[in-house]
């Protein structure tokens, strides 16, 4: 059974801090590491989609990063802002054609 | 990005009846349809994948003839639950995957409750 683990599970983190959360994953075979942010009452969006070991992958003040070998990708936040409150997830896919698994997400809360 | 939609957004029927969950993607072809199921606290958990124009691939544990699902466009899958009881009651949500994509895109989701 693929493990997908996520931490903190939750975080509180003041306006205008940065912060950063993990994603491990099994690092035998892999495929592609995706991570979403969902927020409450809509869609989860999708935020990186990371194949390569050692990626980086910057959208905004948000970014992530890649080991493959270790089996983990970190989820970097610059300057916390309100609209940053959501629950971000981060999803393992195996192969090509396969599924994805997903962790079971980090609640992060900012606070004014 | 690409656009998924989920109908209905909630639903709340009595125990014994069907509920049937549609999604739909607009702007792209989804090969592959996904339908998740998501527990209090829980991660969103895999119940089966469907591709177009053939049976659905079920995850250990989930019942087909409970769930059943039908992939009959490149642009439509419905989840039935078919004698809903309470312990149905749940997140319910759907992903699309583009062909010529890595992503996945995913519906809002729909909550039902049995009553």
């Amino acid at each position: 059974i693929l493990n997908v683990e996520q931490s903190p599970q939750s975080l509180h983190v003041q306006e205008g801090d940065s912060t950063n959360f993990t994603c491990s994953f099994p690092s035998s075979n892999f495929y592609a590491l995706h991570w979403y942010r969902w927020e409450t009452a809509k869609s989860p969006e999708a935020l990186f989609v990371m194949t390569l070991n050692g990626d980086e992958k910057k959208k905004g003040r948000i970014s992530a990063t890649l080991n493959t070998k270790e089996g983990y990708s970190y989820l970097y936040i610059k300057g916390s802002q309100p609209e940053d409150s959501a629950t971000y997830l981060c999803a393992f896919q195996e192969g090509r054609d396969d599924k994805i698994i997903f962790g079971k997400g980090t609640r992060l809360h900012i606070l004014p | 990005g690409a656009v998924v939609s989920q109908h209905p957004s909630w639903v709340i029927c009595k125990s014994g009846t069907s509920v049937k969950i549609e999604c739909r993607s607009l702007d792209f072809q989804a090969t592959t349809m996904f339908w998740y199921r998501q527990f209090p606290k829980q991660s969103l958990m895999l119940m089966a994948t469907s591709n177009e124009g053939s049976k659905a691939t079920y995850e250990q544990g989930v019942e087909k003839d409970k769930f059943l699902i039908n992939h009959a466009s490149l642009t439509l899958s419905t989840l039935t639950v078919t004698s809903a009881h309470p312990e149905d009651s749940s997140f319910y949500i759907c992903s699309a995957r583009d062909g010529s994509q890595r992503q996945q895109y995913f519906g809002p989701g729909t909550r039902l409750t049995v009553t």
